[in-house]
């Protein structure tokens, strides 16, 4: 079975650092782009960023360069998103999700950007 | 960054109705589009990519259609398990984007 398995809640202060892991399971783990998605209370889905885990290959959307950190440890099969100095405007729940591997159709192939595994999710409260 | 708009923000509806919720995309994406739900408390569940192709393990009521910037998602008989937030996601171009969502309620 195929799983994405994300670490616990945290709470922590504004300016604090934090690295939040995905550890999946059930399929071959660098074949796959992992993403990230941002929840934040009471609002919709915000892309964040992707990685393949193969060669680390790394793209953030444009609204979270420089804010965030995605990174891969292959020997773990676990996929990080991590933040240098918190801010309580950070205060979301974090998905980590698996990119389709393609689609198919007419003889022809494609990726797209979209994510058909989500884990759990994991809760983060920035508050002093 | 392509926009995408979800109409409408809100709607209630019976068991067995016939549901139809409308995104529409700020430019042309052909037919890139996913559909997820999303129940409270719970991680976003893939329904539907490129528009119409059903995700495997999605009951056949749910379908999606369109191409280019109007699409829409349409569940022909509610069932109590339905009732969530749909959010549409344009899968063209870079970044992706998602639609604010539309939550669907039980009247």
């Amino acid at each position: 079975e195929v799983q994405l398995v994300q670490s616990g809640a945290e709470v922590k202060k504004p300016g604090e650092s934090l690295k939040i892991s995905c550890k999946v399971s059930g399929y071959t783990f660098t074949n796959y782009w992992i993403g990230w998605v941002r929840q934040m209370p009471g609002k919709g889905l915000e892309w964040m960023g992707i990685i393949y885990p193969g060669d680390s290959d790394t793209r953030y959307s444009p609204s979270f360069q420089g804010q965030v950190t995605i990174s891969v440890d292959k020997s773990m099969s676990t996929a990080y998103l991590q933040w240098s100095s918190l801010k309580a405007s950070d205060t979301a729940m974090y998905y980590c999700a698996r990119r389709l591997l393609g689609y198919c159709s007419g003889g022809s192939c494609r990726t797209l950007y979209v994510f058909d595994i989500w884990g759990q999710g994991t809760m983060v409260t920035v508050s002093s | 960054d392509i926009q995408m708009t979800q109409s409408p923000s809100s709607v209630s509806a019976s068991v067995g109705d016939r549901v139809t919720i409308t995104c529409r995309a700020s430019q042309d994406i052909s037919s890139w589009l996913a559909w997820y739900q999303q129940k409270p408390g719970k991680a976003p569940k893939l329904l539907i990519y490129a528009a119409s192709t059903l995700q495997s393990g999605v009951p056949s009521r749910f379908s999606g259609s369109g191409s280019g910037t109007d699409f829409t998602l349409t569940i022909s008989s509610l069932q109590p398990e339905d009732f969530a937030t749909f959010y549409c996601q344009q899968a063209n171009s870079f970044p992706p984007s998602f639609g604010q969502g539309t939550k669907l309620e039980i009247k």
